[in-house]
C-alpha cells in the first residue's frame, strides 16, 4: 500500500480558510466512506479531528469538516486560528483491516 | 479517564526482540478493536497492526512475518511482538482504540513508546 498524497504545507492567516487534500486510488480513498483526519502537535499523540468522511468526535470544532470527491478527501479549516498550527494526516481503510496514512501536512498560521 | 499507556520500547539490536504492552483504562476494552502505529523520527504516521475484539489481526506488509499482535482482554492489556528487528522499525509506536461504525478510526491513543533499533 502507497501512502495517501497529502501537501508537504499549506499556510494561512487568522480567520482565513484553508483546505487539505488527500489523494488515494481506487483502492482505498475512492472505495470507502472511511477517511478520517488527525491532527498532531509537536511531541503530541495525534488527535482524532474527522472520521467517516465528514463526522466530527464529540469536543472537536465545528471549524474543521472533511469531503470527499472520487478518489480524493479534504480537510478544511475555517476561521483559522493560532492553535490550529499543527502537523495533519489523513487515513483511509484500504479493506480487509488495512489502512494507509497520508505522509502530513504541516499547517502554518502565518 | 479512558487512556491507553505503552511501554515496553528501548534500543535493541538489528535481529534482535521487543514486547510492547498497553494498558488500557476507561473504557470496555474487549468490546473494542485495537492497532498499533508507528512514526518514525520526523516522518509520518505508519499503521502497523489491527487487531478484532475476538482476535482477528492483520499486518502491514512492512512488519507481516515477523511482528505479533495480542490481546488479553482479562487484563485490559494489547500486545505487540517485535521480532527480527530492522532500522527502519526504530519509531514511536502508539497503540490506538478503534473508533466509529466498524472502529475503522482510532480515537484514543496513547502517548507512544520509543523502540531504536541500532547495534
Amino acid at each position: 500500500q502507497s501512502a495517501l498524497t497529502q501537501p508537504a504545507s499549506v499556510s494561512g492567516s487568522p480567520g482565513q480558510s484553508i483546505t487539505i487534500s488527500c489523494t488515494g486510488t481506487s483502492s482505498d480513498v475512492g472505495s470507502y466512506k472511511l477517511v478520517s483526519w488527525y491532527q498532531q502537535q509537536p511531541g503530541r499523540a495525534p488527535k482524532l479531528m474527522i472520521y467517516e468522511v465528514s463526522k466530527r468526535p464529540s469536543g472537536v470544532s465545528n471549524r474543521f469538516s472533511g469531503s470527499k470527491s472520487g478518489n480524493t478527501a479534504s480537510l478544511t479549516i475555517s476561521g483559522l486560528q493560532a492553535e490550529d498550527e499543527a502537523d495533519y494526516y489523513c487515513c483511509s481503510y484500504a479493506g480487509s483491516y488495512s489502512w494507509v496514512f497520508g505522509g502530513g501536512t504541516k499547517v502554518t498560521v502565518l | 479517564q479512558v487512556q491507553l499507556v505503552e511501554s515496553g520500547g528501548g534500543v535493541v539490536q538489528p535481529g534482535g526482540s521487543l514486547r510492547l504492552s498497553c494498558a488500557a483504562s476507561g473504557f470496555t476494552f474487549s468490546t473494542y478493536a485495537m492497532n498499533w502505529v508507528r512514526q518514525a523520527p520526523g516522518k509520518g504516521l505508519e499503521w502497523v497492526a489491527f487487531i478484532q475484539y475476538d482476535g482477528t489481526n492483520k499486518y502491514a506488509d512492512s512488519v507481516k512475518g515477523r511482528f505479533t499482535i495480542s490481546r488479553d482482554n482479562s487484563k485490559n492489556t494489547l500486545f505487540l511482538q517485535m521480532n527480527s528487528l530492522r532500522a527502519e522499525d526504530t519509531a514511536v509506536y502508539y497503540c490506538a482504540k478503534g473508533y466509529g461504525s466498524g472502529s475503522y478510526a482510532f480515537d484514543i491513543w496513547g502517548q507512544g513508546t520509543m523502540v531504536t533499533v541500532s547495534s
